[in-house]
């Protein structure tokens, strides 16, 4: 079973605020995902580590950072939130020593609404 | 560079009835698939994947896909839907071997209909 977890699950900040998404997983992976989820459109890779002290940007530009200082967690952070930033936040772990047809684990994502 | 292709961004189908949704991908090199499904307000939840071996792929919920190279398609099944398998449904690939960077289609939004 899975064990991914994600808080908050809503957040309405007004603009300015500095946020931060929590993601944390009990399953001891290695690699862990932050995707960005709009209607209609493909999942967004934004950030990704390979494990601990490693942080690398994904496909998406984003202005958002992350930090690697545990295993288990890999929170995200906005400085500064803009309406722009509104979107569902997912975050994915994947145990690599399985090698490229390990699947990625998903939490339950933050849907994040800046007013 | 790869890429996914879901033709269909709904499909509505009536209970009990079958139901196809599609995938195609391009890639350059050889590659592994996986079909998830998101539930409303939930996170992504592996249906199935082919890595290899029968092109024919069973996976959770009476779900199946079946992997043709020449096609380079990758499309999900089942043969009796259900209320309960109302959700959006991710195709997703990746390069078996090098930078193994995973693309995801844009996502099918099942409707079973009663």
């Amino acid at each position: 079973e899975a064990d991914i977890y994600q808080t908050p699950r809503y957040l309405v900040i007004g603009t300015g605020k500095k946020i931060t998404l929590e993601c944390s997983q009990t399953m001891g992976h290695d690699k862990m995902y932050w995707y960005q989820q709009d209607p209609g459109m493909e999942l967004h890779l934004i950030h990704y580590s390979y494990g601990v002290n490693s942080t690398e940007k994904g496909d998406l530009s984003s202005e958002s950072t992350v930090s690697r200082i545990r295993t288990e967690h890999f929170p995200l952070t906005l400085e500064s939130a803009r309406p722009s930033h509104t979107s569902q936040y997912l975050c994915a772990s994947s145990d690599e020593r399985g090698g490229a047809g390990t699947e990625a684990f998903f939490g339950q994502g933050t849907r994040l609404t800046v007013v | 560079a790869q890429s996914v292709t879901q033709l269909d961004s709904q499909v509505p189908v009536f209970e009990e009835a079958p139901v196809e949704l599609r995938c195609n991908y391009s890639s350059s090199v050889s590659v592994y698939l996986f079909w998830y499904v998101q539930y409303p307000n939930q996170g992504l939840q592996l249906l199935l994947k082919y890595l290899s071996g029968s092109t024919l792929v069973k996976g959770i919920n009476g779900f199946e896909a079946e992997f043709n190279k020449s096609q380079t398609s990758f499309h999900l099944r089942k043969p009796s839907v259900h209320i309960s398998d109302t959700a959006e449904y991710f195709c997703a690939v990746r390069n078996s071997g090098g930078y193994q960077k995973v693309t995801f289609g844009t996502g099918t939004k099942l409707q079973v209909i009663p």
